[in-house]
Order: C-alpha cells, then sequence, then structure tokens
C-alpha cells in the first residue's frame, strides 16, 4: 500500500515552453503533499507544500508563479513549470503524506525534466 | 529548527563488510527520523524510521539504525555490506506535525566494491 506516481518519468521540451507533472496518491488519501527538486549529486530540497483544496506553501527563493502547484483532490496534485529554461533542468520528486498521519511520507519515482 | 547533518559523503566498503553511515540532527522538539535509499534515477525508498519506542530501529535489507539522544545521533548500520546496497542514502527529519516536509541531510554515496 501507500504508492505515489509521478507522471512523466521523464520529460524534454524546448526552453520557453511550459511542463505539468503529476503526482498521484494510488491507494490513500493525501491532505498534503509535497514538492522537492533534487540537483545531480545533491541533496532533496522542499519547494513547496501542497495542501488539498488550497493555495501551495513555497519555500523561501522559489518562485510561485514559475511553479504552478494545483492540488485540487486528495489524489492528485501537479506541478507546471512555466517557460521553463535550461537551469530548471533538474529531478523533481513528489511525495504524500497519509491524512492525519505525522510520520511517514511516500515519494513517487520522480521526474526527469531537461529543458534545451 | 531541525537540520540534518551527514558525515561523509562517500563511504567506501568491501563486500561483507560492515556498513556505517553516520547522521546527526537538530531538532528543537522530540522529532521523528528516517532513512531512505535512492537508486539512480529512482525516487526514495523508506529503509526505517524512528518516531517513538524503542530506540534500535530494524528496516529492510538488513539495516537498522539506533537513536541516541544524549548524542543527537541516528546512524544506519548493516552488519554485511552487498553489492546490492550501493546507492545515495539520505537522512532526514521531521517535527511531529501533521503536514509537515521532511528535512534532508546532503546524503551519502555508499560503495561496494568485491
Amino acid at each position: 500500500g501507500a504508492v505515489v506516481s509521478q507522471h512523466p518519468s521523464w520529460v524534454i521540451c524546448k526552453s520557453g515552453t511550459s511542463v505539468k507533472i503529476e503526482c498521484r496518491s494510488l491507494d490513500f488519501q493525501a491532505t498534503t503533499m509535497f514538492w522537492y527538486r533534487q540537483f545531480p549529486k545533491q541533496s532533496l530540497m522542499l519547494m513547496a507544500t501542497s495542501n488539498e483544496g488550497s493555495k501551495a506553501t513555497y519555500e523561501q527563493g522559489v518562485e510561485k508563479d514559475k511553479f504552478l502547484i494545483n492540488h485540487a483532490s486528495l489524489t492528485l496534485s501537479t506541478l507546471t513549470v512555466t517557460s521553463a529554461h535550461p537551469e530548471d533542468s533538474s529531478f523533481y520528486i513528489c511525495s504524500a503524506s497519509l491524512t492525519g498521519a505525522t510520520d511517514t511520507q511516500y515519494f513517487g519515482p520522480g521526474t526527469r525534466l531537461t529543458v534545451l | 529548527a531541525q537540520s540534518v547533518t551527514q558525515l561523509g559523503s562517500h563511504v567506501s566498503v568491501s563486500e561483507g563488510a560492515l556498513v556505517l553511515l553516520r547522521c546527526n540532527y537538530s531538532s528543537s522538539v522530540p522529532p521523528y527520523l528516517f532513512w531512505y535509499v535512492q537508486y539512480p534515477n529512482q525516487g526514495l525508498q523508506l529503509l526505517l524510521k524512528y518516531t517513538t519506542g524503542a530506540t534500535l530501529v530494524k528496516g529492510i535489507n538488513g539495516f537498522e539504525a539506533e537513536f541516541k539522544k544524549s548524542e543527537t545521533s541516528f546512524h544506519l548500520t548493516k552488519p554485511s555490506a552487498h553489492m546490492s546496497d550501493a546507492a545515495e542514502y539520505f537522512c532526514a527529519v521531521s517535527p511531529n506535525q501533521a503536514g509537515t516536509a521532511l528535512i534532508f541531510g546532503k546524503g551519502t554515496t555508499l560503495s561496494v566494491s568485491s
């Protein structure tokens, strides 16, 4: 149980285009989902916390107008990278917590974004 | 505020040798502590976690970790390394609050040689 999926697993896009990444909790409801970014050989950096039905909370330094997060249901959160540039190329990982749970987050397999 | 320090960005061991990956944390409240493993181009897999209770926690793949409050440590160990253990390992901390993200250490790359 507690499986989180991400789609697509990898995407290549041209500079200036927008890319949407989906994060789904397949067998549980997740009130809260988190979006992380990971550069090669580095740790995960929290980008934003996404709560179902409300606006996402962004970490300092993360542009909310560039990284649009929508959490329309208890099983789906989306991250849209708008007007992508090569420096946005990274590994994006989402995670989800069981509603009401405080201990364990379940991570998606990640999405590799390459912007040409 | 919480923070995590993983000592040693790269650890190399021989197959069959003891694995020790170090993690120290800073937290103003009783923390929840986690170890995750990441294989290349994959997401994170939970190895084990400490929330409350027994301080020696056993996880998957023969790994275990001990929460030592006096030392603010949560080191990960495995008695005998296997080639398949080669991966990136992340220690993480979380306050015991619903809806709070994990804070990760910088990670330790484990290499296993035959």
